[in-house]
C-alpha cells in the first residue's frame, strides 16, 4: 500500500517570508508520480507540478520549487517571498500503479 | 481554459433523504473520478469510470451510494438515504488517458459539492 505523509498540519508566516512544505511517501512500485495540489477556501483542486520518479531534478517555476529526493522518499515544495494569496491546504500525492493516494494536508496561513 | 463542471456547489439536505451530484468532465476526458473529501483530511477516491465503465468502485459504500456515466461523459453520483456521516465535500476529477497510462495521468479537479447533513 502507498503512504503519503504530511507532518505539519498548519503553518503560519508572514508575508515575504520563504515557506517549505514538507512531504515523505512509501510505496513498493518502482514506477510512481508525485504531485502537489493547492485547494484555496473556494474548495477546488489546483494542480501544481507532476513530477515522475526518475526524474529527480529540482524545479522552479516563479515562486515555487520543488525538492525531489528519491533517498529519503520526499518531495518537498518551498514558496519563496509569500503572499497572501498562497495561503490554502496544500496537498501532496502520490500515484503509481494504483490509485491517486493524497497526504491530509498542510494549512497555511499567510499573513500581511 | 477548459474546466470541470460541477454541480450543485452547495446541499443541504436530511438524514434519510436523497441527493445527487453532478459532474461534466473536461472534453475529451476519458476518465472521471469521484473523491469525498473529509473535513481536515485529503480526498478519497469513491469510484473511477473509464468512457462509460466502472473501473475501480472498491471504496464506494454501494449500500446507498451509486454512480452511472451512460455515455462516457458527464456523471452523477448518488446517496440514497444520506446519513450524517455523509457530509463532505465531493470532489469530481478527470483526466484524458487510458489504460495503463491511467494512475499516472494528471487528474483535475472540479469545484467540488459541499453537502450537509442536518
Amino acid at each position: 500500500a502507498q503512504k503519503v505523509t504530511q507532518a505539519q498540519t498548519e503553518i503560519s508566516v508572514v508575508e515575504k517570508e520563504d515557506v517549505t512544505l514538507d512531504c515523505v511517501y512509501e510505496t513498493r512500485d518502482t514506477t510512481y508520480y508525485l504531485f502537489w495540489y493547492k485547494q484555496p477556501p473556494s474548495g477546488e483542486l489546483v494542480f501544481l507540478i507532476r513530477r515522475n520518479s526518475f526524474d529527480e531534478q529540482n524545479e522552479i517555476s516563479g515562486r515555487y520549487s520543488w525538492n525531489f529526493q528519491k533517498s529519503t522518499s520526499s518531495f518537498n515544495f518551498t514558496i519563496t517571498a509569500s503572499q497572501v494569496v498562497d495561503s490554502a491546504v496544500y496537498f501532496c500525492a502520490l500515484s503509481g500503479y494504483s490509485t491517486l493516494t493524497f497526504g491530509k494536508g498542510t494549512m497555511l496561513l499567510v499573513s500581511p | 481554459e477548459a474546466e470541470v463542471a460541477q454541480s450543485p456547489r452547495y446541499k443541504i439536505t436530511e438524514k434519510s433523504q436523497a441527493v445527487a451530484f453532478w459532474c461534466d468532465p473536461i472534453s475529451g476526458h476519458a476518465t472521471l473520478y469521484w473523491y469525498r473529501q473529509i473535513l481536515g483530511q485529503g480526498p478519497e477516491l469513491l469510484v473511477q469510470f473509464q468512457d462509460e465503465s466502472v473501473v475501480d468502485d472498491s471504496q464506494l459504500p454501494k449500500d446507498r451510494f451509486s454512480a452511472e456515466r451512460l455515455k462516457g461523459v458527464d456523471s452523477t453520483l448518488k446517496i440514497q438515504p444520506a446519513e450524517l456521516g455523509d457530509s463532505a465535500m465531493y470532489l469530481c476529477a478527470s483526466s484524458f488517458g487510458r489504460a495503463q497510462s491511467v494512475s499516472t495521468d494528471t487528474q483535475y479537479f472540479g469545484p467540488g459539492t459541499r453537502l450537509t447533513v442536518l
